[in-house]
Parts: structure tokens; sequence; C-alpha cells
């Protein structure tokens, strides 16, 4: 079964500094994963997704994500954090039973920019 | 034109009542979902339906049951509601691989 880990339920950086989300994944299959976005009260944004063509995806907003396939990991970047980018990040998994599929989310981190 | 959308955005009721959430999306996807996202923002899936057929039900009570009159509804009945029902339900859509799918805004449920 698949499953997803991301560290840090907080992550503070200062506005201007480079921010990075961590995201491990547990996969029986080659995974497909995403990074989503939200911010207060509103729904989820995909920010980009890896399925299996490059490794290195870059979203929108200015995020990339790179996956490491001997680290089992997808962490997210952005090299200068903007006051916008407060919000809670969630790191998922795709999963495909009996001909649908579904996603696995990791518990999120909340961002916070530090002015 | 908004991707998915949901109604109500927010539904106050008291316990033991029965309620529906609609969700209606306009992107053409054959898959449709169900998502609960608990006061720790914990994001579950509920359901998903391929072609008008449910294919996950992720133990789920059986109190709530998704309809879907076509591919671009799913609605979320719930019945007999509990407290611990409050939450944050999200409903999505995707096509078939490579998986992305794309959420409603949310409807905020408070059960009293």
């Amino acid at each position: 079964a698949q499953s997803v880990t991301q560290l840090g339920s907080h992550v503070s950086v200062s506005e201007g500094a480079l921010v990075l989300l961590r995201c491990n994944y547990s996969s029986s299959v080659p995974p497909y994963l995403f990074w989503y976005v939200q911010y207060p009260n509103q729904g989820l944004q995909l920010l980009l997704k890896y399925t299996s063509a490059a490794t290195l995806v870059k979203g929108i907003n200015g995020f990339e994500a790179e996956f490491k396939k001997s680290e089992t990991s997808f962490h997210l970047t952005k090299p200068s954090a903007h006051m916008s980018d407060a919000a809670e990040y969630f790191c998922a998994v795709a999963f495909s039973r009996g001909g649908a599929d579904g996603l696995t989310f990791g518990k999120g981190t909340h961002l916070i920019i530090q002015p | 034109d908004t991707a998915v959308s949901q109604t109500p955005k927010y539904l106050v009721t008291q316990m033991g009542n029965d309620k529906s959430i609609k969700c209606e999306q306009n992107l053409g996807h054959d898959t449709m979902y169900w998502y609960k996202q608990d006061s720790k923002k914990f994001l579950k899936i509920m359901f998903s339906y391929n072609n008008k057929e449910l294919i996950i039900n992720e133990t789920v009570p059986n109190r709530f049951s998704p309809k879907s009159p076509d591919k671009a509804h799913l609605n979320l009945h719930i019945n007999s509601l509990e407290l611990g029902d409050s939450a944050v339900y999200f409903c999505a859509s995707s096509h078939h691989p490579p998986y992305e799918q794309y959420f409603g805004p949310g409807t905020r449920l408070t059960v009293t």
C-alpha cells in the first residue's frame, strides 16, 4: 500500500529565504506523486506532479520538486520565499484499485513566512 | 467558469438530521471523488466514482452514500448526522492516469 510521510508539521522561513518541504513516500509500484497547496478556507490547488518523466519537476509559483528513487523522496523547494506562500502544503501519492484511482495524502506542512 | 464546484460552502445542522452536499465538474473528467478533511487538516478519501460506478469505499459508515446522476455530478448524502461528522468535505475529479485531481472549494459541515 502506498503511504506518504511529511517531515515537519510546521516550517518557518524568512521572506526571501529558501523553502524546503520534505516528503518521503512508500509505494510498491512506480509512484505518481503530487504536491498540493491549500490556502486558508480554500480548496486544494495542484502545485506540481511527477509521473515518471523528468525527475526534476517545475510547478506553479516558482516551486519545484525532485524525485529521488534511491531516497524515496519528493521534496518541494522554492529558492526565495514570498509572504504569499504562507499556506498548508500536502504531498500525495496516487494509488489504483479496481480500475479507479485515488490519492493518499501526507499530514501536511504548515509553511510560515517571517517578514 | 469554476472547474469543480460544491454547494453549499457551509452547512450547520443538528445531530440526527439528513443532509446532502452537491458537486459538479465541467472538466469532462470520468472519475469523481469525495474526501474528508478533519480538524487536524488530515485528508482521507471516502469514495471514488468511475463512469457512474462506485469503485472505492474506504470503510466509510453506510450513513454516507454517494449518488452520481451523471458523469459531471457526484452528490454526497449523509443520514443520521453525528458530531464526529463535522469536517470539511472536498469533491474532486480527474481523468485516468496521470491521476492529477482537481478539487472543489470544500463544504464545511458542522454538526451541533
